[in-house]
């Protein structure tokens, strides 16, 4: 079926320290993963995204890279500061159902 | 522009009555998502709309559940005989095309049911 798994659930880091997050997706032919930002009380918002035919994407200190064969992508986030802190999700859209299915998201915690 | 839209912000309820949610997605976006996040949680797919198909609704936790899309525009979802299960924030999203853009989330709707 159609399954996103994130991990860890928590992550507490040092500021300035890096930050990762895996995800691993069910459908081989899923073509699209976008990260979502989502601030205490606020909507969900894309940080970042890849597509299938892209190893790698990067943004100022944010990066996602992309395994299709391992079908696993991850969420890279360096020097990270106090306002990194929020929960992140991870999602996969399946091109089959046109659906976007979401990690069950990752609570950053950046100690000052 | 506008984003998305939805209403009302909050609602709290009694166990047992009827809710309507509502969403107005940003104009052109043919495709709109409803995702459930209960206290703490993920995001949970609901049901999808895309034009003029037959929404997916594989994702609605019981009949007492339903949405609908009019003109391919506006969308409610509509709870009936509320329980305490359902309160959460009920999110919608829309996005431009259906092979993969970015989803557009509106603020939600936080539902309590007491």
């Amino acid at each position: 079926g159609e399954n996103v798994e994130q991990h860890p659930s928590t992550l507490s880091v040092q500021e300035g320290d890096s930050a990762v997050i895996k995800c691993t997706y069910s459908d081989s032919a899923s073509n699209y993963f976008p990260w979502y930002k989502q601030e205490l009380g606020k909507r969900p918002q894309l940080i970042i995204d890849i597509r299938s035919n892209v190893g790698e994407k990067k943004d100022q200190r944010i990066a996602v890279t992309l395994n299709k064969t391992a079908k696993h992508f991850s969420l890279h986030i360096t020097e990270t500061q106090p306002e990194d802190s929020a929960v992140y999700f991870c999602a996969a859209f399946f091109s089959g159902t046109y659906k976007y299915i979401f990690g069950t998201g990752t609570r950053l915690k950046v100690l000052a | 522009g506008a984003g998305v839209s939805q209403s009302p912000s909050n609602k709290v309820t009694e166990k047992g009555k009827d809710v309507e949610l509502r969403c107005d997605p940003i104009s052109g976006h043919t495709a709109l998502y409803w995702y459930r996040q209960s206290l703490g949680q993920g995001l949970e797919f609901l049901i999808y709309f895309q034009g003029n198909s037959a929404p997916d609704k594989s994702g609605l936790p019981s009949d007492r559940f339903s949405a609908e899309r009019t003109g391919g525009s506006v969308s409610t979802l509509t709870i009936q005989r509320t329980q305490q299960e359902d309160s959460a924030v009920y999110l919608c999203a829309s996005s431009l095309v259906d092979r993969g853009t970015e989803a557009f989330f509106g603020q939600g709707t936080r539902l309590t049911v007491v």
